[in-house]
């Protein structure tokens, strides 16, 4: 089982930073998707395939990475976008990380 | 729209089962891969188990194998998740996801969830 460390567990950025989430696997995986889950609610599919971003996600938003090392970078993040991300990763069996919890200040 | 609608959650003791269904609309449901996907309370999300879309292939974590199973019915656009000898550690919000294959597993809708309590 690949097992999927996210980083940092909290973070607080102000509107307009430049915000960056890593999510690093135990092995070496092809692709990662991501996830934004506001309390109280499902969770929303936000990015594909590493860098795909799903339907109706800001272009703010982007996915980079390969092999153990990926990353959600928010340019100018806005208070709508406070919420727990989530990488998983795109094998079985499947597995996701324990989430980014992002706050604005 | 798609829509998926869970229900059959509920309090129920340590070793007992329990049985999910999920009610999918506004797709061609015999189209798609499903997935059960849980989240226990302030926790994160596990995936719980797979179903290909014809149902022919079922895929499960090791943490529920042997005792949950995972079907669906395509003529009735649903889809089950039989659970039997829970644990208190099965306790969540199960979600009904749509999986799409796009570079491996992706789910691009869930469910609102249904909770599940395991308790004496």
């Amino acid at each position: 089982e690949i097992v999927l460390t996210q980083s940092p567990t909290t973070m607080a950025a102000s509107p307009g930073e430049k915000v960056t989430i890593t999510c690093h696997a135990s092995s070496s995986v092809s692709y990662m998707h991501w996830y934004q889950q506001k309390p109280g609610a499902s969770p929303k599919p936000w990015i594909y395939a590493t860098s795909t971003l799903a339907s109706g996600v800001p272009d703010r938003f982007s996915g980079s990475g390969s092999g153990t090392s990926y990353s959600l970078t928010i340019n100018n993040v806005e208070a709508e976008d406070a919420a727990t991300y989530y990488c998983q990763q795109w094998n079985y069996p499947l597995t996701f990380g324990s989430g980014t919890k992002l706050e604005i200040k | 729209e798609v829509q998926l609608v869970e229900t059959g959650g509920g309090l129920v003791q340590p070793g007992r089962s329990l049985k999910l269904s999920c009610v999918a609309s506004g797709f061609t449901f015999n189209n798609y891969w499903m997935s059960w996907t849980r989240q226990a309370p302030g926790k994160g999300l596990e995936w719980v188990a797979s179903i290909t879309n014809s149902g022919g292939s079922t895929y499960y974590p090791d943490s529920v194998k042997g005792r949950f199973t995972i079907s669906r019915d395509n003529a009735q656009n649903t889809l089950y998740l039989q659970m039997n000898s829970l644990r208190s550690e099965d306790t969540a919000t199960y979600y009904c996801t749509r999986a799409r294959i796009i570079r491996g597993t992706f789910f691009d809708y869930w469910g609102q969830g249904v909770m599940v309590t395991v308790s004496s």
